[in-house]
């Protein structure tokens, strides 16, 4: 069974710029597989940040972004604030099987 | 603005049948371009998807639920329903229905969620 690998826990600074990666148990992930990414802040439903590798859905800050890094699917933050302090998940569309796989999540601190 | 709203009991006994239905409004239902999804969060876990239902009622679901799950649909509510049989505690979750875009597969709206607890 395909498992969806996400990075446990990240830190950054204040101000500071940190990715987090969406990878594959077997193979390399790729645009095919639309990645998309959600935050969830404690009690909250999942919020939708960017799907299809790197579009951002509406509303979401351009400090936001998502992009295939070598064979991972990757989101940046790039000037993180307090509030980005969340678990981010990651989504890969496997088209069969399990159409939607989410990774473990990563829970992200800011400090 | 589209908004899903869950509903349904919270607390439901081991074996019995756990049932939750979502009412979309700001949109409608019967759109070609959404599938229409359940999935669930338990306590302190991740996002696992349930299964969608599309307008027209065929429906996909989770192959280690797929014996016990039944999506529905109700276009005259703008609904769609989630059952769940046999639940045992390891059911107990936050339930979120959500729409899918057909392409590009992505979730955009998903419903405040709703926590089932399966306990006697």
């Amino acid at each position: 069974q395909t498992v969806v690998t996400q990075e446990p826990s990240f830190s950054v600074s204040p101000g500071g710029t940190v990715t987090l990666t969406c990878g594959l148990s077997s193979g390399s992930v790729s645009t095919s597989y639309y990645p998309s990414w959600y935050q969830q802040t404690p009690g909250q439903a999942p919020r939708t940040l960017i799907y299809s590798t790197n579009t951002r859905s509406s509303g979401v800050p351009d400090r936001f972004s998502g992009s295939i890094l070598g064979n991972k699917a990757a989101l940046t933050i790039t000037g993180a604030q307090a509030d980005d302090e969340s678990d981010y998940y990651c989504v890969l569309y496997m088209g069969s099987g399990i159409p939607w796989v989410f990774g473990g999540g990563t829970k992200l601190t800011v400090l | 603005q589209v908004q899903l709203q869950e509903s349904g009991p919270g607390l439901v006994k081991p074996s019995q049948t756990l049932s939750l239905t979502c009412t979309v409004s700001g949109g409608s239902i019967s759109s070609g371009d959404y599938y229409w999804s359940w999935i669930r969060q338990p306590p302190g876990k991740g996002l696992e998807w349930i299964g969608y239902i599309y307008y027209s009622g065929s429906t996909y679901y989770n192959p280690s639920l797929k014996s016990r799950v039944t999506i529905s649909v109700d276009t005259s509510k703008n609904q769609f329903s989630l059952k769940l049989s046999s639940v045992t505690a390891a059911d107990t979750a936050v339930y979120y229905c959500a729409r899918v875009d057909v392409v590009p597969y992505y979730f955009d709206y998903w419903g405040q969620g709703t926590l089932v607890t399966v306990s006697s």
